[in-house]
């Protein structure tokens, strides 16, 4: 059974860097087939997909999104991580980490219990 | 991009038969999925490729995809099921949510 958990801080200034990491159990990042994703949630709002990784290197991303993000895979750690420059209050949301296993063929099946990050001064 | 349209909620009573739809543009040439979301909890996927239920989910949840809308059906609606309700679908290879519907079992 995989497990996911996010962590980083939960405080970033505007205009700074945000880094989260999401550390995977009882499963391999290596993989293959698996689509390792960051979604995020606005405060009363809807989910967003922000991107993916997956065969170890391919990567996509949200069009509104990629001018200001990249995901990247740690394999000697069984992490992902997410980066998001130049981040504006706009950004304050609860980020979470999911995978595509391909169990349930293109359904997202294993979710991180998320972590807020506030963009804040 | 490929946008997916929900109702803002859908009010239920307890035992009846609860539908929430998801319209798109050809959606129903694409596969939808469902997910669960209680508040202070993760997203649960409980409707993949329209119609079938992931192991645990109960056979209460159900789902369909035809033309332009997909529907989650939640028959002999429990209090339990009182949570937001995301559709999903892959454009190429974006990823497209659903703004999501909060169902009230009253």
């Amino acid at each position: 059974q995989v497990q996911l958990q996010e962590s980083g801080p939960g405080l970033v200034k505007p205009s700074q860097t945000l880094s989260l990491t999401c550390t995977v159990s009882g499963g391999s990042i290596s993989t293959g087939g698996y689509y390792w994703s960051w979604m995020r949630q606005h405060p009363g709002k809807g989910l967003e997909w922000i991107g993916y990784i997956y065969d170890s290197g391919s990567t996509y991303y949200s069009p509104s999104l990629e001018s200001r993000v990249s995901i990247s895979v740690d394999t000697s750690k069984n992490q992902f991580s997410l980066n998001m420059n130049s981040v504006t209050a706009a950004d304050t949301a609860v980020y979470y980490c999911a995978l595509r296993s391909g169990t349930y063929y293109d359904g997202f099946d294993y979710w991180g219990q998320g972590t807020l990050v506030t963009v804040s001064s | 991009s490929y946008d997916l349209t929900q109702p803002p909620s859908v009010s239920v009573s307890p035992g009846q038969t609860a539908n929430i739809t998801c319209s798109g543009d050809k959606l129903g040439d694409k596969y939808s999925c469902w997910y669960q979301r209680k508040p202070g909890q993760s997203p649960v996927l409980v409707i993949y490729v329209d119609t079938k239920r992931p192991s645990g989910i109960p056979e209460r949840f159900s789902g369909s995809n035809s033309g332009n809308t997909a529907t989650l059906t939640i028959s002999g609606t429990q209090a339990i099921d009182e949570a937001d309700y995301y559709c999903q679908a892959w454009d190429s290879s974006t990823v497209v949510f659903g703004g999501g519907t909060r169902l009230t079992v009253l």
